[in-house]
């Protein structure tokens, strides 16, 4: 497995405002991920972090509102733009470690409320 | 695309009793079956996995079980214990595909 660090682990943020969350992990990695879980709900994927270039989005999130940079092996960074409460979710970083394996590990999370 | 179910939604056990939960899935190309436990402030952990040509593993007191002919596979837990309070959420992975993950179960196991 890999250890998976995030920052910050929780904020409270002013609607309007951006957040940035970072994602750094001990060892390279092939994929990074990120996840949103909305409050008492499921995990759903975001984008796939793709290293040097833009990220992959899945269907209802868009680069503008959730603009992603990965610019090495180890690092990615999530940020929540324009943010409204209903952005208040637990944003998490994943990662898969090596080509052929299929394990997804995932970081602490990031805890955030828009007020 | 995959959709995943779980059920129950919620699960309360006595301890030292066995807990199930099981998840169906709707694409047979689906290849990979784990399974994450998830406690209060963290991130999900991935607790055991199976991939579709075995048809149950065993980790000491959790096991899964996978038929793929009805597309569903079960987490089996025996003498619970108060620390496996948590949630549980399952997912499957067709290759070349993102994880789709079910809703997830509240385990809840009194002392």
């Amino acid at each position: 497995s890999a250890v998976i660090s995030q920052k910050p682990s929780r904020d409270i943020c002013q609607r309007g405002t951006s957040l940035t969350i970072q994602c750094q992990v001990d060892s390279q990695v092939t994929m990074m991920f990120w996840y949103r879980q909305q409050p008492g709900q499921s995990l759903t994927l975001i984008a796939t972090a793709n290293q040097g270039s833009e990220a992959t989005y899945e269907s209802g999130f868009v680069i503008d509102k959730f603009p992603i940079s990965r610019p090495n092996l180890t690092f990615s960074t999530l940020t929540v733009s324009n943010m409204s409460p209903e952005d208040s979710s637990i944003y998490l970083c994943s990662v898969r470690t090596e080509v052929g394996n299929e394990k997804l590990f995932f970081g602490s999370g990031t805890q955030l409320s828009v007020l | 695309g995959e959709n995943v179910e779980q059920h129950p939604s919620t699960l309360s056990v006595q301890e030292g009793d066995s807990a199930v939960i099981k998840c169906t899935y709707s694409d047979s190309a689906s290849n990979y079956f784990p399974w994450y436990k998830q406690e209060l402030g963290k991130g999900p952990q991935l607790i055991i996995d199976i991939r579709s040509n075995v048809g149950e593993k065993k980790d000491q007191r959790i096991a899964v079980t996978l038929n793929k002919t009805a597309k569903h596979f079960s987490l089996h837990i025996t003498e619970t214990q108060p620390e496996d309070s948590a949630v549980y959420f399952c997912a499957a992975r067709g290759y070349g595909q993102n994880f789709v993950f079910g809703p997830g179960t509240r385990l809840s196991v009194l002392p």
